[in-house]
């Protein structure tokens, strides 16, 4: 049963414009959302996160919006850049301090 | 410094041999983790350490044995694994949650590890 749903497998963006990630969840008792970025043969890293008492995050080009009633959390990343290209993983904080990861979205910014 | 060690980078191993890996942190957080990560898929948590006690253990295989001698270090001991346990192991660490405003996990580059 995936509690944390990334149902797009791939996205394509031309760089300069905006990405756009989406993330849906299951289980209303997740309370802090964060998205990762990794490249090949390395770990995630942190890229933002966002409490459930609030609706939005922003930090550079990166800005994280939550719907709670949606169980709906999108990444947006503007200006998009080559170097962006990766595989972005939404996590969903559960119980203590246990994460649970959706299956990533790969993101391609063509130049 | 928002940097985990890992060490190994790259470990293969015998279906008989005994094995271990060591994470290493200096952020002063008192969680550590290890997750397994599979070529296409997301990070599966294995274990989670919280104040040097283990808190989490996600029915892992007894072959698999964590150990937290202090709160800088991880390590995971192997033993016996079989060819499925070939991924890349994953180790993070975080403050203990509730102890501060956010809650980031930083993750370490990864051991390569393949069992033949």
């Amino acid at each position: 049963d995936q509690q944390v749903k990334q149902n797009s497998p791939s996205l394509s963006v031309q760089e300069g414009r905006i990405s756009i990630l989406n993330c849906d969840y299951t289980n209303s008792m997740f309370d802090y959302f964060l998205w990762y970025k990794k490249y090949p043969a390395e770990g995630p890293t942190f890229l933002i996160s966002i409490s459930s008492i609030k609706d939005k995050n922003e930090d550079g080009r990166f800005t994280v919006f939550l719907n709670k009633s949606a169980k709906h959390l999108s990444l947006h990343i503007v200006p998009s850049q080559p170097g962006d290209s990766a595989v972005y993983f939404c996590a969903a904080k559960e119980y203590g301090n246990k994460l649970v990861f959706g299956a990533g979205t790969i993101l391609r910014v063509k130049s | 410094d928002t940097e985990v060690t890992q060490t190994p980078k790259h470990l293969v191993m015998g279906m008989t041999n005994k094995k271990s890996l060591k994470c290493e942190q200096h952020m002063g957080h008192r969680a550590m983790y290890w997750y397994k990560q599979k070529a296409k898929k997301p990070p599966e948590l294995m274990f989670v350490y919280s104040y040097e006690k283990l808190s989490i253990n996600e029915s892992v295989p007894s072959r698999f044995s964590p150990e937290c001698p202090n709160s800088s270090l991880l390590n995971l001991h192997l033993h016996a694994l079989q060819p499925e346990d070939s991924a890349l192991y994953l180790c993070a660490s975080s403050q203990v949650w509730g102890l501060a405003e956010t809650y980031e996990q930083y993750f370490g580059p990864g051991t390569r590890l393949t069992v033949t």
